[in-house]
């Protein structure tokens, strides 16, 4: 079946350090792929997402790349802030899971001023 | 503005009670969905919903219950029988018919066991 693997964590930064968080996953087809942030206390919501192979999804300065021959799509910052604290989870949706959304374990991301 | 609303934000659930979490949506969204969510563990989908009248169980129902009677609606009930309750609770929602749709995510119900 379909699934998601990400790098474990804690991972902690210096402001202003390049962020990578790793993601792989296995499915069948073309899957959708996104990243989701959590912050504290809260549900997540959309960082960002691409549909096909050799997109780029983009959004608040994070970047992700779908890589179809290496199965990845690792999330990327230059420069990380201290509001960038969160967790950070990759998902994928379709095409043999039909709509639903399967998630990694989450990268928590701890950023020192 | 448009969005889904959980409720209670905490909940104590005492030994051999049924509880539950409710989850209310206006986005007017067909597709609901109950996670599961425990520290250092990624979501798991408990139940999901693609229209009224309908849910299917996800990986982990055994020990919840759902129903689905209005479009904006779809309350979990946390049984007796499920054992290992404590955990935070996410309720989401979205559009049916595309593989790429993004979910929306309510903030969440921590439930513990007293």
């Amino acid at each position: 079946g379909n699934s998601v693997t990400q790098m474990e964590g804690p991972v902690t930064l210096s402001e202003e350090a390049f962020l990578t968080i790793n993601c792989t996953y296995t499915a069948t087809g073309y899957p959708s792929l996104f990243w989701y942030v959590q912050y504290p206390g809260e549900g997540l919501q959309l960082l960002l997402k691409a549909t096909k192979a050799d997109d780029k999804g983009s959004n608040k300065g994070f970047e992700a790349t779908y890589r179809k021959e290496t199965t990845s799509f690792h999330l990327e910052k230059g420069s990380v802030q201290v509001s960038d604290s969160a967790v950070y989870f990759c998902a994928l949706s379709g095409p043999t899971g039909g709509f639903k959304t399967i998630f990694g374990a989450g990268t928590r991301l701890f950023v020192k001023a | 503005d448009g969005g889904i609303t959980q409720s209670p934000k905490y909940l104590f659930r005492k030994e051999g009670q049924n509880v539950t979490l409710s989850c209310e949506q206006n986005l007017n969204h067909d597709a609901m969905y109950w996670y599961r969510q425990d520290p250092g563990q990624g979501l798991r989908l408990i139940y999901y919903s693609q229209i009224v009248n309908d849910f299917q169980k996800g990986d982990i129902a055994e020990g919840y219950s759902v129903s689905r009677e209005k479009k904006e609606s779809f309350p979990l009930t946390v049984t007796s029988a499920q054992k290992n309750p404590t955990a935070f609770y996410l309720c989401a929602s979205s559009m049916v018919g595309a593989t790429n749709e993004k979910l929306f995510f309510g903030s969440g119900t921590q439930l513990s066991v007293l």
